[in-house]
């Protein structure tokens, strides 16, 4: 079963920051949260991720708590091709343990 | 350099046959994760495999399913005897290494399985 909880559906205008949340009380210290997103009809990709600080790469920024007990991902200008379902996704570090995908949020961007 | 390739993309079948799902990751890659997503559903974790053995198969169907992952080609998702319930899509992923931790999965553009 997924460890994290997130809405199961979001609305945003474009152009406008987006901000997702994801709720993983029981993270451990050692598990990477990492966020992907699946887009109408296709597989899933890889978005970003994090340990403890907040990341930011060309996709995506990534807040996460101090008690890293919750995280946000922050698409800085929705476009409507990021009209997509996002899952927020625990890594354990041991190695060996496939992702387990949720529900996740779908996104809808509206012009 | 191409990513995951899966093929075929869409597959119909009628009750009872086989469906072969063909997997090559991407270049370099020696591990391969199956993935099935039912409709409207999220992606449920089918099985883990390395160059000629099976790592973890805790989320295959006990019955009907079986995959494998040669030393030479793809990695094949076999399912005998198909039914209306094993209509879904079948992602395969690949990672250079084991996933964990900071480790990303690559995951192909799917294999659409419709059974009449």
């Amino acid at each position: 079963d997924a460890k994290t909880t997130q809405p199961n559906s979001m609305e945003s205008n474009e152009e406008e920051p987006v901000h997702l949340p994801c709720n993983h009380s029981t993270i451990s210290g050692t598990d990477y949260i990492h966020w992907y997103r699946q887009l109408p009809s296709q597989g899933p990709e890889y978005v970003i991720h994090g340990l403890t600080s907040n990341v930011n790469n060309r996709m995506a920024s990534l807040a996460i708590a101090e008690d890293r007990k919750s995280s946000t991902l922050i698409l800085h200008r929705a476009t409507l091709r990021d009209a997509a379902v996002y899952y927020c996704i625990l890594s354990t570090a041991s190695g060996n343990t496939p992702l387990v995908f949720g529900k996740g949020t779908r996104l809808s961007v509206i012009a | 350099n191409a990513g995951v390739m899966q093929n075929p993309r869409h597959l119909v079948r009628r009750r009872g046959q086989e469906a072969r799902l063909r997997c090559s990751p991407m270049k370099g890659h020696s591990h391969v994760y199956w993935y099935r997503q039912l409709p409207e559903e999220g992606l449920k974790f089918m099985v883990y495999l390395q160059k000629e053995n099976i790592i973890d198969e805790s989320g295959m169907p006990k019955e009907r399913f079986s995959a494998e992952f040669p030393k030479e080609g793809p990695s094949i998702l076999r399912i005998q005897q198909v039914v209306r319930g094993d209509s879904a899509a079948y992602f395969c992923a690949s990672s250079i290494i084991p996933i964990s931790g900071a480790n990303v999965l690559t995951f192909g553009a799917g294999s659409r399985l419709t059974v009449l």
